[in-house]
């Protein structure tokens, strides 16, 4: 059975801290994206990668960056997390993303900035 | 930002009657449009990806279609049950991979 995994399901942060969300596939995907969850607003991309060492910034990227070292694993960082950076993040992988394959996503991780 | 709409934002069904809504899109640069079904706790599961225009597809009482020359995909659910309350995503790819904010359908019984 194909896996995402993201290392946390909920976590409490203090305002300033530097925040790791760490997202695993198992699926040897090229592509994979990190997402934030607010109410009304659906899935908003933050970053992607599609091959190790190479990312894109995606619609709202500000106050975080991103790292693939390998290709199985993309970590989001918040380098100073702040209140208005409380939501829930979706991480997702895909093979390719110009044919028809579908998105693969991880439980998600609720993240919550005192 | 690109922008992916959904309509309506929710919607409410009477168990048995079939309802459909709406993602719109940019028309250029289209590579595919994904639709998901996302439940309360759980992760959004892949319903549909749709290439071509024209294409339709189905998955038992839920099915869509899609129009890339006009920018828009219907999903239609036929004979509406209380498991298919949930949050319906459509995703526009065009490289990378962008969500509309989701119609929300509850299904009274």
């Amino acid at each position: 059975d194909v896996k995402v995994t993201q290392s946390s399901r909920y976590l409490v942060k203090r305002t300033g801290e530097k925040v790791f969300l760490e997202c695993v596939q198992d699926m040897d995907h090229e592509n994979m994206f990190w997402y934030r969850q607010d109410p009304g607003l659906g899935l908003r991309l933050i970053y992607f990668s599609y091959d190790v060492k190479m990312k894109e910034k995606g619609d709202i990227p500000e106050g975080y960056s991103v790292s693939r070292e390998k290709k199985e694993r993309f970590s989001l960082i918040l380098e100073s997390a702040s209140t208005n950076q409380t939501s829930m993040y979706l991480c997702a992988s895909i093979h390719g993303r110009t044919g028809g394959e579908k998105l693969f996503f991880g439980s998600g991780t609720q993240l919550s900035v005192l | 930002i690109l922008n992916v709409e959904q309509s309506p934002q929710s919607l409410h069904v009477q168990e048995g009657d079939s309802t459909n809504f709406t993602c719109s899109f940019p028309s250029s640069n289209f590579y595919a449009l994904h639709w998901y079904r996302w439940e309360t706790a759980k992760s959004p599961e892949a319903l549909f990806v749709m290439t071509l225009n024209g294409d339709e597809k189905k998955k038992g009482r839920i099915s869509a279609t899609l129009n890339t020359k006009e920018g828009y995909s219907y999903l239609y659910i036929k004979g509406s049950q209380p498991e298919d309350s949930a949050t319906y995503l459509c995703a526009f790819n065009d490289y990378k991979l962008s969500f509309g904010a989701g119609t929300t359908v509850t299904v009274r019984a």
